[in-house]
């Protein structure tokens, strides 16, 4: 167990809807990151957030947002929902911003578009 | 940009065989190098990383790498193999001017037959 929660962990949504999914950091750990893996994409990083604030942003679509909140749990909305869209989305957190640190990751939404 | 480059999207070692899953990353700068490991319906748990100080890092479960600088290379390495060591095995590269981006290569499943 990484510390790090994910909520839910499967979830099946129509093409054209909107979904939200929920991370918990570690405690301590000020950095969230959220990925996408896809049978034919494999793991691509879509954003990074330090202590409420995006430090970088990777391959999101503009459909996708995310934010963190004041207790440092963060939230990744995809939007107008596509087959494509269909992946394993992780979280992972840090306790710093920099490139060195360990992440630690937790254990995945399955998002089913149909 | 960095990127990174596994070689050999599957491999299959007997049990108490040498283990050798390479990777080759492309960097500008120096990079901070990491190895996760991925357990069926799990998410990614770090096996080791590379933070620009001794060039032979040792990790989890017996595993080890050696950066190469002159060959870009950071090949994970585990002298014997067990049943329990298969998995999905992914190399990441961080740091230089994409501080917080990180990469991920495509991953390598290893096989271990009995």
């Amino acid at each position: 167990d990484s510390g790090v929660t994910q909520t839910p962990k499967h979830l099946i949504t129509a093409t054209g809807q909107r979904v939200t999914l929920r991370c918990s950091p570690r405690s301590g750990d000020l950095s969230v990151y959220w990925y996408q893996q896809s049978l034919d994409q494999g793991l691509q990083f879509l954003i990074h957030y330090y202590n409420g604030e995006e430090r970088a942003k990777g391959n999101i679509l503009e459909r996708f947002s995310a934010q963190q909140f004041p207790d440092l749990h963060s939230e990744l909305n995809l939007s107008s929902l596509e087959l494509g869209d269909s992946a394993l989305y992780f979280c992972a957190s840090s306790v710093g911003t920099g490139s060195n640190n360990e992440q630690f990751f937790g254990p995945g939404t399955r998002l089913t578009v149909l | 940009a960095q990127s990174v480059t596994q070689l050999g999207s599957h491999v299959s070692v007997s049990e108490g065989a040498l283990v050798l899953l390479r990777c080759n990353y492309s960097s500008s700068v120096p990079p901070y190098l990491f190895w996760y490991v991925q357990y069926p319906n799990q998410g990614l748990q770090l096996l080791l990383k590379y933070t620009s100080a001794a060039t032979l890092v040792k990790g989890i479960n017996g595993f080890e790498a050696e950066f190469k600088k002159s060959e870009t290379s950071f090949h994970l390495t585990k002298p014997s193999a067990h049943m329990s060591d298969a998995a999905e095995y992914f190399c990441a590269v961080s740091g230089g001017y994409n501080f917080n981006k990180f990469y991920f290569g495509s991953g390598t499943k290893l096989n271990v037959k009995p």
